[in-house]
């Protein structure tokens, strides 16, 4: 079946970059994405990319994705206390029939320090 | 346009009980998609609906059910609680449900705390 991994936690200072990285196993994975969940709050949608780009920036968030290793990454830019939270990257694969069903990484801890 | 709404927030349940959880998908949205998160399990997908069909299923026991009315909306159900159901379920909306770029947005979602 499928499986996403994640490290579990990160620190880094206020202003620094953080990079997450998430790698998966199902190679029919067409989309990946990226979801912020803070304390106490659902998953916020963030970004995703499509499997046939290699990169994708929106503001002060890139991802890469390695198709070959299987690898995705995250990069936030200047990071700021705000981006404290927990980031899950998810992967939806083809499935027959249609419709949705993300598989989700375990997660991984940002904490921004000051 | 609002998002995607839960109710309720957070329940407290005794084992054995049953419990209804609702979800209101965002306006336009026809697939609503379910998911638990726990901290040993992670995020886990329970079940899709969409036009009142259930498209896809995770890997839950029979007690989890769930439905989708003519708006949209959904209800899922848990019956003969476990302490092992305590979690927060999610749930996520998309317009067609056809996958990849057609994006999931989840609500809040609800507490559920079985003693």
């Amino acid at each position: 079946g499928e499986d996403v991994e994640q490290s579990l936690f990160l620190s880094v200072r206020e202003g620094d970059s953080s990079v997450i990285n998430c790698t998966y196993t199902d190679s029919s994975s067409t989309y990946l994405y990226w979801y912020k969940q803070e304390p106490g709050a659902g998953l916020q949608l963030l970004t995703y990319i499509f499997s046939n780009m290699d990169m994708k920036q929106d503001q002060r968030l890139t991802v890469l994705l390695n198709k070959k290793d299987k690898h995705l990454s995250l990069r936030i830019a200047d990071t700021q206390t705000g981006d404290s939270a927990i980031y899950f990257c998810a992967e939806i694969g083809g499935l027959t029939g249609g419709g949705n069903k993300l598989t989700f990484g375990t997660g991984t801890q940002l904490k921004v320090e000051l | 346009k609002a998002g995607v709404t839960q109710t309720p927030r957070y329940l407290i349940k005794t084992r054995g009980q049953q419990v209804t959880l609702s979800c209101s998908p965002i306006s336009g949205h026809r697939s609503v998609s379910w998911y638990q998160q726990t901290p040993g399990q992670g995020l886990q997908f329970l079940f899709e609906y969409f036009s009142e069909t259930q498209r896809n299923k995770g890997n839950f026991p029979g007690r989890f059910s769930g439905r989708q009315f003519s708006n949209s909306r959904s209800e899922m159900n848990v019956s003969t609680l476990e302490l092992g159901d305590s979690a927060l379920y999610l749930c996520a909306s998309s317009f067609s449900g056809t996958g990849g770029g057609d994006t999931q947005y989840f609500g809040p979602g609800t507490r559920l705390t079985v003693l």
